[in-house]
């Protein structure tokens, strides 16, 4: 059983590109969320999906920023026009709402986002 | 508000040692849940535990206990005969029930130092 991946690890861009990150879940888990972590504090909420459903995004979550998860599986952040203010780590969880009741999430390496 | 305090920011110990990481939560919830994860440098979230409301009783594990007081809002997490490897950052994060939250919120993390 694999954990949590996410793709890329690492991304550089240029103030005002777009950028687009993916999460793998554990298989089989239905919920997933993002986090975005920055130095020196702890991960943040931005968005929660159970199977397909978004059901829940933070104030934090700009109209610069969109998430999906199609089909329920993986899923994709897209950011766009970045700012340097965006740069950060972007963390991806999942959990099981059959398992513990969905309480404990387990994270992905995360995707550190750097705008020049 | 609901939110989780973690006052210390860093913790320097020599190996061997025993350590208390404080975590202070405020919720309005009767129904809540408190975690601690482990962020060693290599970067990944690890869950160590997760705590009910409505069960106070302590836990250990290991090396490791865990003593929730609801009386003071806290959930501190204790490493006896610390290793150099225990060498992280802890956070304390928190859900809760009534309104259905089940992102986490996260305190600021305590980073531990634990020196050979």
């Amino acid at each position: 059983d694999t954990g949590v991946s996410q793709d890329p690890r690492h991304k550089i861009t240029k103030r005002g590109q777009n950028v687009t990150f993916r999460c793998d879940p554990i298989s089989e888990h239905n919920r997933l969320y993002w986090y975005r972590q920055t130095l020196g504090q702890g991960p943040e909420f931005l968005t929660y999906f159970q199977n397909e459903a978004q059901l829940e995004k933070s104030r934090l979550l700009s109209d610069r920023f969109s998430a999906e998860r199609p089909k329920g599986s993986f899923s994709t952040l897209e950011i766009q026009r970045t700012e340097q203010g965006d740069s950060a780590m972007y963390l991806c969880a999942s959990s099981s709402s059959t398992s513990g009741g969905g309480l404990e999430q387990f994270f992905g390496p995360g995707t550190r986002l750097t705008v020049l | 508000a609901q939110k989780v305090t973690q006052a210390q920011t860093e913790i320097s110990v020599v190996e061997k040692e025993d350590v208390t990481l404080d975590c202070v939560y405020e919720t309005r919830d009767t129904t809540y849940y408190l975690f601690w994860y482990k962020q060693p440098p290599s970067g990944e979230l690890v869950f160590l535990i997760r705590r009910n409301s409505f069960d106070e009783q302590n836990e250990i594990s290991g090396r490791y206990s865990w003593n929730f007081q609801k009386s003071t809002s806290s959930f501190n997490f204790t490493i006896t005969a610390s290793q150099v490897v225990d060498s992280a950052v802890y956070f304390c994060a928190l859900s809760w029930e009534d309104t259905g939250r089940r992102a986490l919120t996260f305190g600021s993390g305590t980073r531990l130092q634990v020196q050979p």
